[in-house]
């Protein structure tokens, strides 16, 4: 089972500030890395696929970025909007897994 | 755009089978664009993928809940389903339908608590 890690665990940050988030994995996944943003009663959203294409929707304030092994969600001007919790997601091998979250609160 | 739902009990009593039921609106289950999965998140943890089930049936399930998971789609209905038999504690969690490529989860449904307790 590939296993994705994720760093920071928390940040808080202020409006408008750049946040950089972390996902790495345990081996060699190309591009099959995604990305997906929760807010508590919400349904999830994905905001970026195979690493760096965003999906349809998402605000250009978030990016994706990395192959292999590395892989960085940047939020470019973060909004009070953006308060939730990041997971990726690898797809290149079954089981599918998740990181296990970055929580971004607003100061 | 795709919408999704699930329905089902939200109380299961401990041995017992876990049935959830995600319905399609927006699209239609039969389209060869779409895969449909369901993913699971128990309380203060991360999210754990389910299983992933093909608008042809093919099926792709997590090792950990193989013996115990069946994922099926009603074309019929526009629906696809999981049961889960045998639950116990730890599979209290908030389940969520999605669907989208093989690979990626597009489109989530808002995801329902389901708890195990006698």
């Amino acid at each position: 089972e590939i296993v994705l890690t994720q760093s920071p665990d928390f940040q808080s940050v202020t409006p408008k500030e750049k946040v950089t988030i972390t996902c790495r994995a345990s081996q060699n996944i190309g591009s099959s890395l995604h990305w997906y943003q929760l807010k508590p009663d919400q349904s999830p959203k994905l905001l970026i696929r195979y690493a760096s294409q965003s999906f349809s929707g998402v605000p250009s304030r978030f990016s994706g970025s990395g192959s292999g092994t590395h892989f960085t969600l940047t939020i470019n001007g973060l909004e009070a909007e953006d308060a939730a919790t990041y997971y990726c997601h690898q797809s290149t091998a079954l089981p599918f897994t998740f990181g296990p979250g970055t929580k971004v609160d607003i100061k | 755009q795709l919408q999704l739902q699930e329905s089902g009990p939200g109380l299961v009593k401990p041995s017992e089978t876990l049935s959830l039921t995600c319905i399609v609106s927006g699209g239609s289950i039969s389209s060869s664009s779409y895969y449909w999965a369901w993913i699971r998140q128990p309380p203060g943890k991360g999210l754990e993928w389910i299983g992933t089930i093909s608008y042809r049936g093919s099926t792709y399930y997590n090792p950990s809940l193989t013996r115990r998971l069946t994922i099926s789609v009603d074309t019929s209905k526009d629906d696809f389903s999981l049961k889960l038999t045998s639950v116990t504690a730890a599979d209290t969690a908030v389940y969520y339908c999605a669907s989208g490529g093989y690979e990626s989860f597009d489109y989530w449904g808002q995801g329902t608590l389901v708890t195990v307790s006698s």
